[in-house]
């Protein structure tokens, strides 16, 4: 049971370059989520996904999008990086909300866009 | 507009003592909390959680205390350990708007060092 996995660990883009983050589970989660950590701030939502299928914008969506084409998978895109996305970025899962609060967190990508 | 703080950036503790991070909120809609611990290049683990109905848990070394009249919630580490050094995360549970899911507002963090 590998719980969360992110790919890619590390990556450094350019300016304009897009690329995607895939978040993969293997819990039969139902929600799944994405966040950024920068320096001295906590994890903000980026989108957040309710079920196969499905995808919504969180607190900070701009820059950013987002597929959920199968249950056990999240991808998020950056169309056209820019040096503001150098982030770590956090995937997280989670069972149904109205029974449990906790989310699980994959190890993270560390982007940096130059 | 930081709706959940970590005023302490960094806190030393003598491994055996007790370790007290805080973490102040603003937001009364929020009605679950969890802390999470986070070492350097991993993802964030949960570590233990407390309702808005109650004041106190507790899981073995860690308690955590919530005082809802003052937006005020600590974690307590008892004895604290060296393997206790990591990054400590509060964060709060609240309805997302569209009242489809939950969203983890997190706070900034603190790290605790325990010295041996």
């Amino acid at each position: 049971n590998a719980g969360v996995t992110q790919t890619p660990k590390f990556r450094v883009l350019k300016t304009g370059q897009s690329m995607t983050l895939l978040c993969a589970q293997d819990m039969n989660h139902e929600y799944m989520y994405w966040y950024r950590q920068d320096p001295g701030m906590g994890l903000r939502l980026i989108h957040y996904s309710v079920g196969e299928g499905t995808t919504a914008k969180g607190e900070v969506p701009d820059g950013y999008n987002v597929s959920r084409l199968k249950k056990q998978n999240f991808l998020l895109g950056l169309e056209s990086a820019a040096p503001s996305q150098t982030s770590v970025y956090f995937c997280a899962s989670s069972y149904f909300p109205w029974s449990s609060y906790e989310q699980y967190f994959g190890p993270g990508t560390r982007l940096t866009v130059t | 507009d930081q709706q959940v703080k970590q005023n302490s950036p960094s806190l030393s503790v003598q491994e055996g003592r007790i370790s007290i991070l805080n973490c102040d909120y603003t937001n009364s809609m929020f009605d679950y909390f969890l802390w999470y611990k986070k070492y350097p290049a991993e993802g964030p683990t949960f570590l233990i959680s407390i309702s808005s109905i109650k004041d106190k848990n507790e899981d073995g070394r860690f308690t955590v205390f919530l005082n809802k009249s003052a937006k005020h919630l600590s974690l307590h580490i008892v004895p604290s350990q060296p393997g206790d050094s990591a990054v400590y995360f509060c964060a709060a549970s609240s309805i997302i708007s569209s009242g489809s899911a939950r969203q983890l507002t997190f706070g900034s963090g603190t790290q605790l060092t325990v010295l041996p």
